[in-house]
């Protein structure tokens, strides 16, 4: 069965800060792998995925996230947060089984 | 934007009461699923359908809940007899089919507390 593991639960950064939240993931197979955010109030939404190709995908918002096999890691990055980022996000593997198993979540907040 | 419709958005129930959520995914999105979020962590699985069909409900705790999806479209979770530990945000997710990059549509939840 598949797994995912994110490092930080709760990450504090002031505005224009870079931010990377870690993310592992544990399957044998093939997967496609997202980050989906939940804003204050608001349900979960994508941000970004990986299908296939170019590991550096690019999401909304300025936000990326790199795909290291070698690593089975999916580490979401953004090189200046602003206030309106604070959330919660999820990382998330998806397998050829239809079947998308998430991470705990990281909680971001970020100061004015 | 269309989105994945749920009922009721909060709801209060004694221990051995019986409960029910309602779900409405996007209009033509072949695969629902239904997820238990417990405070400070993420989303479970608990049932997959592939229109009418369970395709997964490893995770389900079949002696109290269940889950049906009768004509493809929406779907109701119920839970009976309710106990403290199913205190929870219960997530329904759409996607426009079971493929591997597809996208999941979720609802607002419904945030159930038992007493």
């Amino acid at each position: 069965a598949q797994s995912v593991s994110q490092h930080n639960h709760h990450v504090i950064l002031s505005e224009a800060a870079s931010l990377e939240l870690g993310c592992n993931y544990s399957y044998g197979g093939t997967v496609n792998l997202f980050w989906y955010v939940q804003y204050p109030g608001q349900h979960l939404q994508l941000l970004l995925k990986y299908f296939s190709g170019d590991p550096l995908v690019k999401g909304i918002k300025g936000f990326e996230a790199e795909f290291i096999k070698s690593k089975f890691s999916f580490n979401l990055r953004k090189p200046s947060v602003q206030w309106s980022d604070t959330a919660e996000y999820f990382c998330a593997v998806r397998t050829n089984a239809g079947k998308s198993t998430f991470g705990d979540g990281t909680t971001l907040t970020v100061k004015p | 934007e269309a989105e994945v419709a749920q009922s009721p958005r909060y709801k209060i129930t004694e221990k051995s009461q019986a409960v029910a959520f309602w779900c409405d995914p996007i209009s033509g999105h072949a695969t629902l699923y239904w997820y238990r979020q417990i405070l400070g962590q993420g989303p479970e699985l608990l049932v997959q359908f592939q229109d009418e069909s369970v395709v997964d409900d490893s995770q389900l705790p079949k002696d109290r809940f269940s889950a049906e999806r009768l004509k493809g479209v929406d779907s109701t979770l119920k839970i009976q007899p309710a106990e403290l530990g199913d205190s929870a945000m219960y997530l329904c997710a759409s996607s426009l089919t079971r493929g591997l990059g597809e996208k999941l549509f979720f609802g607002s939840g419904t945030q159930l507390s038992v007493l």
